[in-house]
């Protein structure tokens, strides 16, 4: 059964602690990215990687880190010095080549208080 | 500076009536340009698909069509169905060197079909 899982659906933390979501794909998908959702606001692309062990920042990368040391995996790390880190969080992951269609995950809402 | 424009207030429509959601752009010369469905709650999935050298493209009750003089996208669903109620999401496809594509994301229109 092929797809992208994110865990945990919902995420709660306090202001000031780091929060790392996690991503996992098995489609054999060499390109893997972030997004982030917030209500009335199109998808804002935090990070992309198109390689193992290689990534780039995306339009809104501040605050955030990731690492993509396995090509199935592409965690994502809020910050304490992301200023408005609650949002609904989507990665995707797509094959190499041109025109590829996105497959997303569930996503993940994280809520910092 | 870059900009998608989708219709930002909800369409509502009656069931079988044909449903047709606007993309609009600017400052963008995409080669593909992807409609995505998105439910609340959950990621967006995939629906069509339009290059730049295609006029329109269909897909069961689905037609996209795509105007790169007018920087428009057109996305019409026929025959609609209460199922069919959902966001709807255009997104500007640019090709990033190394392999993979970079979308850029408008906001999305929320569709309503009523019975």
């Amino acid at each position: 059964d092929g797809g992208i899982t994110q865990s945990p659906k919902y995420l709660f933390r306090k202001e000031g602690q780091n929060v790392t979501l996690s991503c996992e794909q098995n489609l054999n998908h060499d390109a893997m990215y972030w997004y982030r959702q917030d209500p009335g606001q199109g998808l804002r692309l935090i990070y992309y990687s198109q390689i193992v062990n290689d990534f780039q920042k995306g339009d809104i990368a501040e605050g955030y880190s990731v690492s993509r040391e396995k090509k199935e995996s592409f965690p994502l790390t809020v910050t304490s010095a992301q200023k408005n880190p609650t949002a609904f969080y989507l990665c995707a992951s797509s094959g190499q080549g041109r025109s590829y269609e996105q497959y997303f995950g569930p996503g993940t809402r994280l809520t910092v208080t | 500076s870059q900009k998608i424009e989708q219709n930002s207030e909800a369409l509502n429509i009656q069931e079988g009536k044909t449903a047709t959601l606007t993309c609009n752009y600017t400052n963008y010369s995409p080669a593909y340009l992807q409609w995505y469905r998105q439910d609340p709650g959950r990621g967006p999935v995939f629906l069509l698909l339009i290059r730049e050298n295609e006029k329109e493209k269909r897909k069961e009750r689905l037609k996209v069509t795509f105007d790169t003089t007018l920087k428009q996208s057109l996305f019409h669903i026929t025959a609609s169905q209460p199922a069919d109620s959902a966001t709807y999401l255009c997104a500007l496809d640019i090709d990033l060197t190394g392999g993979g594509n970079k979308l850029t994301f408008g906001t999305g229109t929320q569709l309503k079909v009523e019975l």
